[in-house]
């Protein structure tokens, strides 16, 4: 079975600073993993995704996420929080030798980025 | 629409009533999902639709519930006899043409669920 676990409920930092949310995952085979961000009374927004390659990862609104396959992580980060940042981001997975195409999500983590 | 619509954005049913849910994906896609997501959780996985056949419905939680896709683009989600532990936002995803499994999910707002 595929997991992903987001340690951190909330994670609170200043703006200007650099941020991390945490994400380790879980499969038997390769994963396709994902992060998205979900703003109030908003659906799930694509940040970014690992297909394979370059285990740093660019995505939108200058977010990155680097895969550690060794330590089975997937952090987000981006060098300089903005208050506008604040939101619920959530972090996917998908095995890529696995029937179906779902993604499994963890439970969320809550930035807060304040002035 | 640009994006995924889903309809009715609220929703307060009794305790026993049935509900559907409507997901308009975006055109062309191929692919869709829905997911159910407790307040405070991640959202779970219910069922998988390429074009209108449901290739994957393991995730759906009891046979009160109920999905279709009849013509490969609007989806409905049905819950029959609704119940307190449904109460939920129903989000609604859709992927770019054919099914490769790296390509994003793009989701709707959501349907938020009360059962009383």
């Amino acid at each position: 079975a595929q997991s992903v676990a987001q340690p951190e409920d909330q994670v609170n930092v200043a703006e200007g600073n650099p941020l991390t949310v945490k994400c380790t995952y879980s499969v038997s085979g390769n994963p396709y993993l994902f992060w998205y961000v979900q703003y109030p009374n908003r659906g799930l927004q694509f940040l970014l995704k690992y297909i394979t390659g370059d285990n740093l990862v660019k995505g939108s609104y200058g977010f990155e996420a680097e895969f550690n396959k060794s330590q089975t992580s997937f952090h987000l980060k981006k060098p300089s929080a903005l208050v506008s940042d604040s939101a619920l981001y959530f972090c996917a997975v998908r095995e890529q030798e696995r029937a179906g195409n779902m993604l499994t999500f963890g439970g969320g983590t809550r930035l807060m980025v304040k002035p | 629409g640009a994006g995924v619509s889903q309809s009715p954005r609220y929703k307060v049913a009794k305790r026993g009533q049935d509900v559907a849910l409507r997901c308009d994906p975006i055109s062309g896609h191929v692919s869709l999902f829905w997911y159910q997501q407790a307040l405070g959780q991640g959202p779970e996985f219910l069922t998988y639709f390429q074009n209108e056949a449901q290739l994957d419905k393991s995730g759906l939680p009891s046979d009160r519930f109920f999905a279709e896709r009849p013509e490969g683009s609007v989806s409905t989600l049905k819950i029959q006899r609704t119940q307190q532990e449904d109460s939920a936002v129903y989000l609604c995803a859709s992927s770019q043409r054919g099914s490769n499994p790296y390509n994003e999910q793009f989701f709707g707002p959501g349907t938020r669920l009360t059962v009383l």
